[in-house]
């Protein structure tokens, strides 16, 4: 597809389970984020790919929230021993990786809506 | 740090009417300012962007003007129709030193309606 996808749309689990969340970027993206969009809240960043590389989690919130690109396209977002406060829509988006003039257009996804019961 | 703070809503308007929605902001650096839209049922969509003081974004109507001495980027439309009805987030970027990351900073979102 020409855009970002992200699955499952839905996933309702209960707490204490674990969690993954895929995002497919554009083909050719090189850079991914993943940013977590609380009820009434704008997105928060929480990991940034480029390429293969983690090359920033600083937003992640804790130890339970682990990401992964293993051949630089596809990303999986992992939660583990979910919680109740996880319940978000977590974002996928990509860009080319190639700014200019300080600007580089992230596309994102439809998202993910994780509710922990 | 950065953050964004945007016009709390919900903002309602009637058909053709002037539509205004505040944003200030803070940076560490020198930040790219943007729009984003997010219709129901559909994921976030960039509306405009500016790059440094001065510039203008605009599309579909909407206009915002990127202010460095009040660090505003104000969004502008000068006759709403009902289909701009959606959640706007104006959000910043400040490029990592050295590097390529362009993460994100939102404001809360305003949740625009505007009525026939």
């Amino acid at each position: 597809g020409a855009g970002v996808s992200q699955t499952p749309s839905n996933k309702v689990t209960e707490k204490g389970k674990y969690v993954e969340l895929r995002c497919d970027p554009i083909s050719g993206h090189t850079a991914l984020y993943w940013y977590r969009q609380s009820l009434g809240q704008g997105p928060e960043f929480l990991i940034y790919f480029q390429g293969t590389g983690a090359a920033d989690d600083s937003g992640l919130p804790n130890d339970r929230f682990f990401a992964v690109r293993p051949e630089g396209s596809v990303s999986t977002l992992k939660i583990q021993r979910t919680e109740r406060g996880d319940s978000a829509v977590y974002l996928c988006a990509s860009s080319s990786g190639k700014g200019l003039a300080g600007v580089n257009e992230q596309f994102f996804g439809p998202g993910t809506r994780l509710t922990v019961l | 740090g950065n953050s964004v703070t945007q016009m709390e809503g919900p903002v309602t308007l009637s058909e053709e009417a002037f539509l205004t929605i505040n944003c200030t902001y803070t940076a560490t650096g020198y930040p790219s300012l943007f729009w984003y839209v997010q219709y129901p049922g559909e994921g976030l969509q960039l509306l405009l962007k500016a790059t440094k003081a001065d510039d203008k974004g605009s599309n579909k109507g909407f206009e915002a003007t990127y202010r460095k001495e009040t660090t505003s980027f104000h969004l502008e439309k000068g006759s709403v129709q009902v289909s701009d009805s959606a959640v706007y987030f104006c959000a910043l970027s400040v490029r990592s030193s050295g590097g390529s990351n362009y993460k994100l900073t939102f404001g809360k979102g305003t949740l625009l309606t505007v009525n026939p």
